[in-house]
């Protein structure tokens, strides 16, 4: 069964660093998601994007976030400079192009941790 | 916020059927009812979803009522690894999703 998959699975970082978080969606999938959840907290939606621009964006998703698709399988997230508060995990989602309704399949994650 | 209210948490006997409610009062028109869930340490995984009508899957049941107020997500026999977060989200479209704190589902062996 087709999967997203992200990696690394575990990213260590430095405050003020950059960090890219890589997913590959489901092959045939059309729109792209990034999503986060804090330790103890809930899912937050990051960014949607969808014939290669931003759909739709949180608050969260300011100056110091990203998203490309830099080939036909890759989908990145770059944090510019990283802040304590950045550390959670970060998924990746991905769906099919409906009109009438959707399914979101999600990938294991990202852990990142800001030191 | 979510739209959706559901409990903290609930408990199931292994091999029971398990009743998972959610009221979603200001649902429109063109809401969909989604279910997701969350395994420990895992993404969120598609569960089922639907507008008006009952739906079956591999998965779960998923039944409606009739005025879309509430819903409630059915597993027929709940196994240790059916052991939760279940989160019902409204959403039309490909809109993001709205998660909500869920209800988290203990299943005793």
């Amino acid at each position: 069964e087709p999967e997203v998959t992200q990696t690394p699975s575990h990213q260590v970082t430095q405050m003020g660093q950059e960090v890219i978080l890589r997913c590959v969606p489901i092959s045939n999938h059309l729109y792209f998601y990034w999503y986060r959840q804090i330790l103890g907290q809930k899912v937050e939606f990051l960014v949607s994007f969808y014939n290669n621009e931003i759909s739709e964006k949180s608050e969260i998703f300011d100056d110091q976030f990203s998203v490309e698709r830099p080939d036909g399988s890759n989908f990145t997230l770059k944090i510019r400079s990283t802040k304590l508060e950045d550390s959670a995990m970060y998924f990746c989602a991905s769906s099919l192009e409906t009109v009438l309704s959707y399914e979101q399949y999600f990938g294991p994650g990202t852990r990142l941790t800001v030191t | 916020d979510a739209k959706t209210t559901q409990p903290n948490s609930m408990e199931s006997n292994e091999e029971e059927p398990v009743h998972l409610p959610c009221n979603h009062s200001t649902i429109s028109g063109t809401d969909y009812i989604h279910w997701y869930r969350q395994l420990p340490s895992q993404g969120p995984e598609y569960v089922i979803h639907g507008l008006t009508s009952n739906v079956n899957n591999r998965m779960a049941s998923l039944a409606i009522a009739e005025d879309r107020k509430s819903s409630t997500l059915i597993l027929h026999r709940a196994t240790l690894r059916d052991a939760a977060v279940y989160y019902c989200i409204l959403a039309s479209g490909n809109t993001p999703l709205v998660f909500g704190k869920g209800t988290r589902l203990s299943v005793i062996a």
